[in-house]
């Protein structure tokens, strides 16, 4: 079956970086665009970024635009978040989740279970 | 685009119909999905393209609207309903969520 699985979360200080990791496995990973989500203590869902299925493609939120960079391995079956310049507000939980075929495509009903990050000094 | 749910709660007794609305910043035609989310879980998909069931999701579950204004409705809500609910807009990039709108147990 479809699983996605994060890794890589924990507690880093201001200002440094740190790179989370998605491993997909149960279907044909290069072609599906993926997604990265975040949800902070406490608070709702944000969109992230996405990538698309050859990692050429990559959009994401104006709040981390310029900080965050995913990228994917196809021959890994693996997606990347790294992060870099680390705010305390980017404390979350990660979540990667599978998109399309397509890249205007939604967000499909398979995520994984989440990383923490936590940002503090 | 800015999405915009209301209420940003409510409580309601099982068998209740509950309607959950959200309002884009501009138009987005019907690209509008809404999840559920119960707490420590990850959000599941129940609709896309406004008003596509996702699979397995059951039908008391409907969505409707379009253009800027969208719905979510439960025509009777069932014990394992309670949970919150946030639309997400796929119109463009970047995608956006809405608040969301917690439903808790009268």
């Amino acid at each position: 079956q479809v699983q996605l699985v994060e890794s890589g979360g924990g507690v880093v200080q201001p200002g440094r970086s740190l790179r989370l990791s998605c491993a997909a496995s149960g279907f044909l990973f290069t072609s599906y665009v993926i997604h990265w989500v975040r949800q902070a203590p406490g608070t709702g869902l944000e969109w992230v970024g996405v990538v698309s299925q050859d990692g050429i493609i990559q959009f994401y939120a104006d709040s981390v635009k310029g900080r965050f960079t995913i990228s994917r391995d196809n021959s890994r079956n693996t997606l990347y978040l790294q992060m870099n310049s680390l705010r305390a507000e980017d404390a979350a939980v990660y979540y990667c989740a599978r998109g399309g075929l397509n890249i205007a495509a939604t967000i499909e009903d398979y995520w994984g279970q989440g990383t923490p990050v936590t940002v503090s000094s | 685009i800015r999405m915009t749910q209301s209420p940003s709660s409510l409580s309601a007794s099982v068998g209740d119909r509950v309607t959950i609305t959200c309002r884009a910043s501009q138009a987005i035609g019907n690209e509008l999905g809404w999840y559920q989310q119960k707490p420590g879980k990850a959000p599941k998909l129940l609709i896309y393209a406004t008003s596509s069931l996702s699979s397995g999701v059951p039908s008391r579950f409907s969505g409707s609207g379009s253009g800027t204004d969208f719905t979510l409705t439960i025509s009777s809500l069932q014990p394992e309903d309670f949970a919150t609910y946030y639309c997400l807009q796929d119109y463009n990039y970047p995608y956006t969520f809405g608040q969301g709108t917690k439903v808790e147990i009268k």
